[in-house]
């Protein structure tokens, strides 16, 4: 059980365009997602926390009109990066906690953002 | 500013000998605490969780927590050279979020 699902796995993506990314929990539903970004060789950084028909919080220096999230229902939350530049390019990962288990939070696989 | 602070390694061990992991973190008010497995390029992946004082043992691994000494740690006995990767010790001091240290790498060499 507790299974989170990211797509797409890698993207590729001109500096200006947008890019969507979809976190699911496939065999639970979320209480709550989380986005984290990890740049290499440094650890995740949390971008914004995120429930289900409410809108994101955002930690501090993380631009909200930038990363637009989307939590449209108890399983399915979405990040997009608008107008990404080369900066962007990381390694974005959702987790989601359960509330069967709370405080424990499942991660997605992770999404490999290249901004060219 | 929570912090959640990991000595980055490598931390290289034989196989078979036990691999200490150490972590300290800074709000004293911090509730729970674990300890996730990451390998190269991939997520991050749930090992343990301790919330309360003392030892508690999963199989190989053995998380130790001592809330007086903001020190949490993770023993892995009999290392494997499948162990090698980066463990981050995260926090969780309230509202569900977690703080990651920057985790310590783990070289298991057979």
């Amino acid at each position: 059980g507790a299974v989170v699902s990211q797509h797409p796995s890698w993207v590729i993506c001109k500096s200006g365009t947008s890019v969507k990314i979809e976190c699911r929990s496939l065999d639970f539903q979320a209480t709550t997602m989380f986005w984290y970004r990890q740049f290499p060789k440094q650890s995740l950084m949390l971008m914004a926390t995120s429930n289900e028909g409410s809108k994101a919080t955002y930690e501090q220096g993380v631009e909200k009109d930038k990363f637009l999230i989307n939590h449209a229902s108890l399983t399915l939350s979405t990040l997009t990066v608008t107008s990404a530049h080369p900066e962007d390019s990381s390694f974005y990962i959702c987790s989601a906690d359960w509330e069967s288990r709370p405080n424990e939070q499942y991660f997605g696989p992770g999404t490999r953002l290249t901004v060219t | 500013q929570k912090e959640v602070e990991q000595n980055s390694g490598p931390l290289s061990v034989p196989e078979g000998a036990i691999a200490s992991l150490n972590c300290t973190y800074s709000d004293r008010g911090s509730q729970s605490f674990f300890w996730y497995r990451q390998y190269s390029g991939k997520s991050p992946e749930l090992i343990m969780f301790i919330y309360s004082n003392g030892d508690k043992e999963d199989g190989r691994f053995t998380a130790q927590l001592n809330k007086a000494s903001q020190y949490v740690s993770l023993l892995i006995r009999d290392s494997q050279p499948s162990d090698s990767a980066t463990y981050l010790c995260a926090v969780n001091s309230g509202y569900s979020t977690l703080t990651f240290g920057k985790g310590t790498m783990l070289l298991v060499s057979p």
